[in-house]
């Protein structure tokens, strides 16, 4: 069955320290992955998406196919970084969400 | 572009009422798709729709859920004789009609059944 596993609820790390938001999945198929992240009071917003391959707002993730993973990293998090994480498989027309990870950063 | 714009923001239903949510998807986006979030789970995939179509609707219960999307207007998610299980964040978002493209996402309806 298609399913997507975040094991960690939350992850509190201090401002300058690396992060590193795990994502674990399950596709019979080449994925699609996805790290969505939603912000205190605003909507759920696109972070970032394998196949582009780019670093937004210091954040990359890398499709790791061998162990089924999509970890989220940053060298250096911020105080704006604080926010929800959901990591997200695109199953044919649908997303197939994570339960989230809470990232603070604390000062 | 104001964005997926849904209604209301919350929602206080007593059991055995009918919930109406609505969701007017971003300007030139066809497609829509309704989410639930229920209390520490993630986000799961309810309905995809598309103008007067039901595309994907594996992830609706199968009893008094409904979902539409008309020519005009907004696309309605409804829930008859709610119960307190129903209560949870729903979500809309829309995409246009262009394969592997975006999702945006709506702020959310927050329903409470008391």
């Amino acid at each position: 069955a298609q399913r997507v596993t975040q094991p960690e609820k939350l992850l509190s790390v201090f401002k300058g320290a690396p992060v590193e938001l795990k994502c674990n999945y399950s596709y019979s198929g080449s994925p699609e992955l996805f790290w969505y992240v939603q912000y205190s009071r605003q909507r759920l917003q696109l972070l970032l998406r394998h196949i582009s391959r780019e670093s937004i707002k210091g954040f990359t993730a890398d499709l790791n196919k061998g162990e089924t993973s999509f970890h989220l990293k940053k060298p250096f998090a911020q105080e704006e970084d604080s926010a929800m994480y959901y990591c997200a498989l695109c199953d044919t027309d649908k997303l197939i969400f994570g339960t989230g990870t809470r990232l603070q950063v604390f000062p | 572009n104001a964005g997926v714009m849904q209604n209301p923001r919350h929602l206080v239903r007593r059991r055995g009422q009918e919930a109406r949510l609505r969701c007017s998807p971003m300007k030139g986006h066809s497609h829509v798709y309704w989410y639930r979030q229920l209390p520490e789970e993630g986000l799961k995939f309810m309905v995809y729709l598309q103008k007067e179509n039901i595309i994907d609707e594996s992830g609706m219960p199968k009893e008094r859920f409904s979902a539409e999307f008309p020519k005009e207007g907004p696309s309605i998610l409804r829930i008859q004789q709610v119960v307190r299980g129903d209560s949870a964040a729903y979500f809309c978002a829309s995409s246009p009609p262009r394969p592997g493209a975006e999702a945006f996402f709506g702020q959310g309806t927050r329903l409470t059944v008391v």
